[in-house]
């Protein structure tokens, strides 16, 4: 079973340019999340998926953070434009099932987005 | 407030001796509990969770945990410490009463030959 898919592995930008991250989960799998890990600390959510709904944004700044998940696959997470403080490492994770509270989730290895 | 502390931020083990990671909560609800280990580079990985039943759960790689309902904490151990063990491990509680998953700041364990 191949694992969850993230690209790019690392990026490097200046302040106030846009980037984009994506994200391909485990097939099959109904919930998707985006976190944000900042060193040192835990995963933060972003954003948690249900299909291609939307079932938590609560914690995404939507000033310039926005995110899809068009036909309930695969997803994209865009900032626009760049802080510094958003230097962090952005992961994604999928679990299987719609009921997904007990679930474990499965992560991808991560993106590393330097903000300059 | 909801919280998952890791009182620890590293803990050092020599190689065969006995790991505990600690971790304990704070949550309004019935807990979810979960621990993850995160290689360096690589995404985290699941190792085991508590959702009912027994309160010894075991897990990958020779891990297991125990739930302590009245300490309200769920602490890692493994039995005999491997240098391949060496990584960050996270504590994530689900509080069950608004469904937020709370993950701990990380704990690094350092296994010494």
């Amino acid at each position: 079973e191949a694992g969850v898919a993230q690209s790019p592995r690392y990026k490097i930008i200046e302040k106030r340019q846009s980037v984009a991250f994506w994200c391909n989960p485990i097939s099959g799998h109904a919930t998707l999340y985006w976190y944000q890990q900042i060193l040192g600390q835990g995963p933060k959510l972003l954003i948690q998926f249900q299909n291609n709904g939307v079932v938590d944004d609560s914690q995404l700044p939507k000033d310039r953070f926005s995110a899809e998940r068009l036909k309930g696959v695969d997803s994209t997470l865009k900032i626009q434009p760049a802080k510094l403080e958003d230097s962090a490492v952005y992961l994604c994770a999928s679990s299987t099932r719609e009921d997904s509270h007990y679930n474990e989730q499965f992560f991808g290895p991560g993106t590393r987005l330097t903000v300059l | 407030a909801q919280s998952v502390a890791q009182p620890e931020d590293q803990v050092n083990v020599a190689e065969g001796n006995p790991l505990t990671v600690k971790c304990t909560y704070s949550v309004s609800g019935n807990p979810y509990l979960f621990w993850y280990v995160q290689y360096p580079n690589r995404g985290l990985q699941f190792l085991l969770k508590y959702i009912t039943g027994d309160n010894l759960v075991k897990g990958s790689y020779g891990f297991e945990a125990e739930f302590n309902k009245s300490q309200t904490s769920f602490h890692l151990k493994k039995p005999s410490a491997l240098v391949s063990d060496s990584a960050l491990y996270f504590c994530a509680v689900r509080d069950m009463s608004n469904y937020q998953l709370i993950w701990g700041a990380g704990t690094k364990l350092i296994i010494k030959p």
